[in-house]
């Protein structure tokens, strides 16, 4: 069974950092692209930055480029993402998923419960 | 970078009833579109793959068509566990991939 388990959320205060973990389980890590995704409170989903599975390609949506920074560690099969430069619209959940296969860029597929984080002074 | 839109932003509907949800992209994406339900206070579910393929173990109930920059998906008959909101995501070419806005469906 595929487990995704999401920690290091909280609150911080603008212009301050965090670093996001995703733990997997139930599945080869270092096979597979993963992704995180956030949402808003109240809002919809958003796509956030993708990462292949050696870790040397990566994808960002525009409005965290330069700020956050995705990575990941196979032998502890686990990913990350870094968060600096926090704004108040960074505040979300934070939620880590298992892409699919069928092409070479794909959609998330399985998803993690989810971490919260608030951006506050 | 490709927009989505969804319509409606939300309908209300009773068990039983057929519901349809369509999703619009600013240029043509083939058939690269999924749809996700989500249910209050919980991840998305992946129901619907490269348009119109139900994912494994997903109820027949749910189906989706379309290609190019026009798709729907449907509820053949809704269920209690259906009231949630829809996504739909695009994923064609490169990333930056590109949700809709969602379509939350509620008791009439």
């Amino acid at each position: 069974e595929v487990r995704l388990v999401e920690s290091g959320g909280g609150l911080v205060q603008p212009g301050g950092s965090l670093r996001l973990s995703c733990t997997a389980s139930g599945f080869t890590f270092s096979n597979y692209w993963m992704t995180w995704v956030r949402q808003a409170p109240g809002k919809g989903l958003e796509w956030v930055a993708n990462i292949k599975p050696d870790g040397s390609e990566k994808f960002y949506v525009d409005s965290v480029k330069g700020r956050f920074s995705i990575s990941r560690d196979n032998a502890r099969n686990s990913m990350y993402l870094q968060m600096n430069s926090l704004r108040a619209e960074d505040t979300a959940v934070y939620y880590c998923a298992r892409d699919g296969t069928r092409y070479i860029y794909n959609p998330p597929h399985y998803w993690g419960q989810g971490t919260q984080v608030t951006v506050s002074s | 970078d490709i927009q989505m839109t969804q319509s409606p932003s939300s309908l209300s509907a009773s068990v039983g009833d057929r519901v349809t949800i369509t999703c619009q992209a600013s240029q043509g994406i083939k058939k690269y579109l999924n749809w996700y339900r989500q249910k209050p206070g919980k991840p998305p579910e992946l129901l619907i793959y490269d348009a119109s393929s139900l994912e494994a173990g997903v109820p027949s109930r749910f189906s989706g068509s379309g290609s190019g920059t026009d798709f729907s998906f449907t509820i053949s008959s809704l269920q209690p566990e259906d009231f949630a909101t829809y996504y739909c995501l695009q994923y064609e070419d490169l990333p930056p991939f590109t949700f809709g806005p969602g379509t939350k469906v509620d008791f009439k």
